[in-house]
């Protein structure tokens, strides 16, 4: 009940089109729900994150959009840039805090140039 | 955004010997941070809660006795990887929580551990 699901594992996307990376979680106690994107030998760092009373947050060329009922949560990259190519993580947590992340197994995104 | 300083990168140690990691939060207190494992191309697995002035809490099937974490002050956390197998290698990543308006994580740089 703690899992959450992402896929694809892997993401081939051309120069200035949209990168769409899916997550799914079962536990309904889950309320915060960030994005990491990390690069090679690299830590995580934070992208962007919702909390379940909005459906969609907008930063920039990144958006998260929220379907609760669904219980799924996806990472939109309008106009991908070769910059983008990283791996990129969803987690969720309860408590609406960044603890006790559980994440998932992580996408790897490459743009091609 | 807020910064993690993680320290050494990459360490290459003997079968046997004991490494230390050291995880500094730079411009803000943390009471609380993280330590996590990663595989290549895995996710991260957390393996620890660093309380500052209290015990560490572990996560189930990590060795407590294996894995020595300090949180002797509130911006700096240790891993110290004690008698060190090759079955140790992984990348070692530390987070600190910034707690303010809302709670954030941040994360060190890493830490790729090779033992020989």
């Amino acid at each position: 009940q703690q899992q959450v699901k992402q896929s694809p594992q892997s993401l081939i996307v051309q120069k200035g089109g949209i990168s769409i990376i899916n997550c799914a979680y079962e536990n309904t106690a889950f309320d915060y729900f960030p994005w990491y994107q990390q690069f090679p030998g690299k830590g995580p760092a934070l992208l962007i994150a919702i909390r379940p009373d909005v459906s969609e947050k907008k930063e920039g060329r990144f958006t998260i959009s929220f379907n609760k009922s669904a219980k799924q949560f996806s990472l939109h990259i309008m106009d991908s840039q070769p910059g983008d190519s990283a791996t990129y993580f969803c987690a969720a947590s309860i408590g609406g805090s960044a603890r006790q992340l559980t994440f998932g197994s992580g996408t790897q995104l490459t743009v091609l140039p | 955004g807020a910064v993690v300083s993680q320290h050494p990168s990459r360490v290459i140690c003997k079968s046997g010997t004991s490494v230390k990691i050291e995880c500094r939060s730079l411009d803000f207190q943390a009471t609380t941070m993280f330590w996590y494992r990663q595989f290549p191309k895995q996710s991260l697995m957390l393996m620890a809660t660093s309380n500052e002035g209290s015990k560490a809490t572990y996560e189930q099937g990590v060795e407590k006795d294996k894995f020595l974490i300090n949180h002797a002050s509130l911006t700096l956390s240790t891993l110290t990887v004690t008698s060190a197998h090759p079955e140790d290698s992984s990348f070692y990543i530390c987070s600190a929580l910034m707690v303010s308006t809302n709670e954030k994580l941040f994360f060190g740089s890493g830490t790729q551990l090779s033992v020989l």
